[in-house]
C-alpha cells in the first residue's frame, strides 16, 4: 500500500528530553511537512522540505529540528527548547518540488509530556 | 500573510439535510484552496479543491465554491449522512507559499 506512515502513535517526553517523530512515504513525493495541531486551532506549520538535503522552517519553528538525507523520510525532532511540546503532530507530503501542491496527510502522533 | 478565517466553529445539522461551510482570505494573490476533512484522532484528507481560474468545483455531494472578488469560498455538502460528521478545514495558499489553514469547523451529522 502506497502512503505516509507516522510512528509511534503516542509518544510521551519527560522534561528536558528531546523525542524525533518519525515520517516516511513511499509515494515517491518530493516535498515533506511538518504540521502542529492544538484543540481548536488550524494545522500550523513547523518545517517543510522541497527536496533531498534542504529544509525549511515553517511559521512556529523554534523548538524543533528536522533532517531530510532521505526522499522517503523525514523525521522531526522536538527539543528541550519547545516548552509546549503537548500536541498532534501531523506529517505530509507532495508530489511535485512546488509548495502549492495538494498535500496527502499522515495519521498522526500524539505528543504527551510527563 | 495570509489570514483564513473559517465559519462556523460548529455546525449540527439533521441527516439528508446540508450543510454549508464558509472560508474567507485576505491575500488576493490566493490561488489554491483545498478543503480537508479529519476523523478523530486520524489525519486530514483532501475531498475537493479548486483553483482560481473556476468558480465551482463539484464531486457527488460535495462542491466548492469561489468568490475572488469578494475573497471568500465556501463547501457545500448535500444529501448529508452521519459519517459525514468530522472536523472540515479551509485553506489558502499563493504560488510559492505554503498553504495556511482555518481553524476548522466541527460538523455533527444527527440520524
Amino acid at each position: 500500500d502506497g502512503g505516509i506512515t507516522q510512528s509511534p502513535k503516542y509518544l510521551f517526553r519527560k522534561e528536558g528530553q528531546n523525542v524525533t517523530l518519525s515520517c516516511e512515504q513511499n509515494l515517491n513525493h518530493d516535498a515533506m511537512y511538518w504540521y502542529r495541531q492544538d484543540p481548536g486551532q488550524g494545522l500550523r506549520l513547523i518545517y517543510y522540505s522541497q527536496i533531498v538535503n534542504d529544509f525549511q522552517k515553517g511559521d512556529i519553528a523554534e523548538g524543533y529540528s528536522v533532517s531530510r538525507e532521505k526522499k522517503e523520510s523525514f523525521p522531526l525532532t522536538v527539543t528541550s527548547a519547545q516548552k509546549n511540546p503537548t500536541a498532534f503532530y501531523l506529517c505530509a507530503s507532495s508530489m511535485g518540488q512546488t509548495i502549492q501542491e495538494t498535500q496527502y496527510f499522515g495519521p498522526g502522533t500524539r505528543l504527551l509530556v510527563l | 500573510g495570509e489570514n483564513v478565517e473559517q465559519h462556523p466553529s460548529t455546525l449540527s445539522v439533521q441527516e439528508g439535510d446540508s450543510a454549508v461551510i464558509k472560508c474567507t482570505y485576505s491575500d488576493s494573490a490566493s490561488n489554491y484552496f483545498p478543503w480537508y476533512k479529519q476523523e478523530l484522532g486520524k489525519g486530514p484528507q483532501l475531498i475537493i479543491d479548486i483553483r482560481s481560474n473556476v468558480g465551482e468545483k463539484k464531486d457527488q455531494r460535495i462542491a466548492v465554491t469561489l468568490n475572488k472578488t469578494a475573497k471568500h469560498f465556501s463547501l457545500h455538502i448535500t444529501e448529508t449522512q452521519p459519517e459525514d460528521s468530522a472536523v472540515y478545514f479551509c485553506a489558502a495558499s499563493k504560488i510559492g507559499y505554503a498553504l495556511n489553514f482555518g481553524k476548522g469547523t466541527s460538523l455533527l451529522v444527527t440520524p
